[in-house]
């Protein structure tokens, strides 16, 4: 299995700050990645797939990068609906399709 | 608007099955662009990937889970459908169905979700 290790788990801040969050992969993934949102009681939300593609209607100020094993999830200034749970999911293989254990942005 | 329901029961005895089952409405099942997967969550846990497939049958399992999953679809009624044997307490999530999709490159992410079903393995 792909194993994918998000950093950190748990990422305090505050209501315009920009913020990063890394995803790794354990071995290379090219860039067959998503990052996911997730509100408590809800479903996941696909944020951006291919690792830098923005999925349409989520916000501008939502990014991705990387390629191969590290990639980045950054806000460039937060709002207050961004606040929820981030995951990276690779889909590279699908034997089997991997996601990271999820990272809590919590307001500061 | 595509969206997806899951259905079924909440509550599952110990070593017996859990059967859950997508409805797809807005759209049609039987498309080529689309694969379609269960994905589940522990409570207060991530995401796991069970298994996915296509309007055709063909399927794609979790290696982990391969011995105990069936994924079936139904392209009359729109629907497919989710079967694990033996459950344990472990097995307790809540279970998303979701649609996937792959932007022509053959690469499939979920793009589209339920908003999932918690089951409870307790006797």
């Amino acid at each position: 299995d792909i194993q994918m290790t998000q950093s950190p788990s748990t990422l305090s801040a505050s209501v315009g700050d920009r913020v990063t969050i890394t995803c790794r992969a354990s071995q290379s993934i090219s860039r067959w990645l998503a990052w996911y949102q997730q509100k408590p009681g809800k479903a996941p939300r696909l944020l951006i797939y291919k690792a830098s593609t923005l999925e349409s209607e989520v916000p501008s100020r939502f990014s991705g990068s990387g390629s191969g094993t590290e990639f980045t999830l950054t806000i460039s200034s937060l709002h207050p609906d961004d606040f929820a749970s981030y995951y990276c999911q690779q889909y590279n293989s699908y034997s089997p399709y991997t996601f990271g254990q999820g990272t809590n942005l919590e307001i500061k | 608007q595509l969206q997806l329901q899951e259905s079924g029961p909440g509550l599952v005895k110990p070593s017996e099955t859990l059967s859950l089952t997508c409805t797809v409405s807005g759209g049609s099942i039987s498309s080529r662009s689309y694969y379609w997967g269960w994905i589940r969550q522990p409570p207060g846990k991530g995401l796991e990937w069970i298994g996915s497939i296509f309007y055709s049958g063909s399927t794609y399992y979790n290696p982990s889970l391969k011995s105990r999953v069936t994924i079936s679809v139904d392209t009359s009624e729109n629907q497919f459908s989710l079967i694990l044997s033996s459950v344990t307490a472990a097995d307790t999530a809540v279970y998303y169905c979701a649609r996937l999709c792959d932007s022509g490159t053959n690469y499939w992410y979920f793009d589209l979700w339920g908003r999932g079903t918690l089951v409870t393995v307790s006797s």
